[in-house]
């Protein structure tokens, strides 16, 4: 149980080009969807956090125009990457929550595989 | 601020001797603590989690965690390394006022050779 998947594993696309990327929960509905960069041997950051229904909740620093968030269902977030640069090429990954209250181990996050973005 | 600090970047053992991956913490509260686990390009893979009550926490393919509270610290520990441990190893954290975000560390690379 509590599997999250994300499409695409990898995608290349070319500067100034937009690339969208799906992160589902397949046995569970998420009523949170967390998305984090990992740059190369460094580690995750939060970019922000989306519930479903509602505007995404970004982290200082994160460009909200230049990386939209969808979180339509309860089963789909999706992050969009608009006008894609090299600098924005990086290792995507999603995470999902579950509960939604009873105390912190209600809380847990289940992590999708990545997505490796190259933009060329 | 809330941090996470694994100081070493890598831990080399063999395999059949025990292996530590070691892991601090700093946070206001009481700490909520975990350890993941990632093999190249895939996501993080949940070990083991620290809530509350016994200090030692076992987890998943025979790894466990001691918290100590005195030191604020977390370390990951297995009896026995075998090469297919080898991965990198996150320790995070979150706190008692919001347990939605993860404060991780930066990683430690463990390599297990034969």
């Amino acid at each position: 149980g509590a599997v999250v998947s994300q499409h695409p594993s990898r995608v290349i696309c070319k500067s100034g080009t937009s690339v969208k990327i799906e992160c589902r929960s397949l046995d569970f509905q998420a009523t949170t969807m967390f998305w984090y960069r990992q740059f190369p041997k460094q580690s995750l950051m939060l970019m922000a956090t989306s519930n479903e229904g509602s505007k995404a909740t970004y982290e200082q620093g994160v460009e909200k125009d230049k990386f939209l968030i969808n979180h339509a269902s309860l089963t789909l977030s999706t992050l969009t990457v608009t006008s894609a640069h090299p600098e924005d090429s990086s290792f995507y990954i999603c995470s999902a929550r579950s509960g939604t209250s009873g105390g912190p181990t209600s809380y847990e996050q289940y992590f999708g595989p990545g997505t490796r973005l190259t933009v060329t | 601020a809330q941090s996470v600090a694994q100081p070493e970047d890598q831990v080399n053992v063999a395999e059949g001797n025990p292996l530590t991956v070691k892991c601090t913490y700093s946070v206001s509260g009481n700490p909520y603590l975990f350890w993941y686990v990632q093999y190249p390009n895939r996501g993080l893979q949940f070990l083991l989690k620290y809530i509350t009550g016994d200090n030692l926490v076992k987890g998943s393919y025979g790894f466990e965690a001691e918290f100590n509270k005195s030191q604020t610290s977390f370390h990951l520990k297995k009896p026995s390394a075998l090469v297919s441990d080898s991965a990198l190893y996150f320790c995070a954290v979150r706190v008692q006022y919001n347990f939605n975000k993860f404060y991780f560390g930066s990683g430690t690379k463990l390599n297990v050779k034969p």
